[in-house]
């Protein structure tokens, strides 16, 4: 069965700086999705960037990237000058492809402070 | 753009009663699904349905529980009998493609439902 796993479950940054939160996760197929999902307190499930796992390239929205190694089954995401709106909990997900089985699974979350 | 929606936005009721709760997916889309987050706990799947009937559904979605397609644009999701533990925000999300065609499943906001 796949498992994804986020083992911060609180970080905090400062205001303008750069923060990562990690994600690992674990599954026997090749092909698949990966998610980062923004929660604010209104508790609205937002997508943030989704990486095909049979890219190479890491995806980049805006100040948000990933750094997704495939081999380690690591998919980090990387929010660059921080803003107070980016204050949140953060999910990783994984999505398998290749059969009926599409449900998303999620990790437990990292809570993110963003310090004025 | 459109997006899926939900209602009520938070439901209260005694256990024991039956509630259901209402979704209205994006129009053009063929997949649903309902996931549930009790508080401070990670979302987790339920169900997801298509061409009229469960594709998958997790060991959370027992016979308490069930869905429906009414007519051309609802999805519901019913609970029988409510318990206590069944307090959480639930949310349904729909996809356009399931399976190998599958990319990102869109959110709705979540129902808050307090079983006291």
């Amino acid at each position: 069965a796949q498992t994804v796993t986020q083992s911060q479950p609180e970080m905090s940054v400062q205001e303008a700086e750069t923060v990562t939160l990690s994600c690992t996760y674990d599954t026997s197929e090749s092909d698949y999705y990966l998610f980062w999902y923004k929660q604010p307190p209104s508790r609205q499930m937002i997508l943030v960037i989704r990486q095909e796992a049979y890219k190479q390239q890491n995806a980049t929205e805006n100040r948000f990237s990933v750094n997704f190694q495939k081999a380690a089954k690591s998919f980090s995401l990387k929010i660059s000058d921080s803003q107070l709106g980016d204050a949140a909990m953060y999910f990783c997900a994984y999505r398998n492809l290749m059969n009926r089985d599409d449900k998303i699974i999620f990790g437990k979350g990292t809570r993110l402070h963003i310090l004025p | 753009e459109p997006e899926v929606t939900q209602t009520p936005s938070h439901q209260v009721t005694q256990m024991g009663q039956e509630v259901i709760l209402r979704c209205v997916p994006i129009s053009n889309h063929l997949y649903f699904y309902w996931y549930r987050q009790i508080l401070g706990q990670k979302v987790e799947f339920l169900v997801s349905f298509y061409n009229n009937e469960i594709s998958e559904k997790s060991e959370i979605f027992d016979d308490q529980f069930s869905v429906e397609r009414p007519d051309g644009s609802n999805f519901t999701l019913k609970i029988r009998s409510t318990k206590l533990e069944d307090s959480a925000m639930y949310f349904c999300a729909s996809s356009e493609r399931g399976g190998q065609g599958a990319r990102e499943q869109y959110f709705g906001p979540g129902t808050r439902l307090t079983v006291t």
